[in-house]
């Protein structure tokens, strides 16, 4: 069955740290790769995206990933945290090989900045 | 633009009531999703409308259906409300649909409390 997994459920990170954090994916062929971001109480923001070409995709907020296909993988990465990133962090997939738009999401990554 | 609207933010129902929640997309999109968003099962697809017709349907009982207009709004039932139905429920936008790159847009959610 086609799945993602986020292995980190918390992450905390001081802020002007560091982030990154984990997505895997198990499908049969290169799926379309997303990160949302959700504040709470909140609806879901796209972060950026990928469907092919450049591994190495830029997002908002200062956000970039990097899609590996040897490790079914697309980690989220920020050079310094703020604050303000304090979030519930979701990986997703779209099926490439199948009509519609249906999101397939991880169990997501809440993000806890220290000051 | 305006973003995704739903409509109402918050409901409070009793068990066995039925609840409609109401979406309306973002202008010139023709596609809509629904996801549930529980704790314990995370993001979960519903379904999507694409042309009023559904065109994908996740794994939930019956009692969660759904509907698109002509002018691509979309409204979902609940019927015979059970405890575990209390969720936040969200609603996506996307251009169009079918075997094309398309981005999700997420409005903020409907949150369902059922007592």
């Amino acid at each position: 069955a086609q799945s993602v997994t986020q292995p980190d459920i918390h992450i905390t990170v001081s802020e002007g740290a560091s982030l990154e954090l984990r997505c895997n994916y198990s499908y049969g062929a290169t799926p379309y790769l997303f990160w949302y971001v959700q504040s709470p109480g909140q609806g879901l923001q796209l972060l950026l995206k990928y469907f092919s070409g450049d591994t190495l995709v830029q997002g908002i907020k200062g956000f970039e990933a990097e899609f590996k296909r040897s490790q079914s993988s697309f980690n989220l990465r920020k050079p310094s945290v703020h604050w303000s990133d304090a979030a519930e962090y979701f990986c997703a997939v779209v099926d490439s090989k199948a009509a519609g738009n249906k999101l397939t999401f991880g169990g997501g990554t809440r993000v806890l900045v220290k000051p | 633009k305006a973003g995704v609207t739903q409509t109402p933010r918050y409901l409070i129902k009793t068990r066995g009531q039925q609840v409609t929640l109401s979406c309306s997309p973002i202008s010139g999109h023709r596609s809509v999703s629904w996801y549930q968003q529980t704790p314990g099962q995370g993001l979960q697809f519903l379904f999507e409308y694409f042309s009023e017709t559904q065109r994908n349907k996740g794994n939930f009982p019956g009692r969660f259906s759904g509907r698109q207009f002509s002018n691509s709004r979309s409204e979902m039932n609940v019927s015979t409300l059970e405890l575990g139905d209390s969720a936040l429920y969200l609603c996506a936008s996307s251009e169009d649909w079918g075997w094309t790159k398309n981005i999700q847009y997420f409005g903020a959610g409907t949150r369902l409390s059922v007592l």
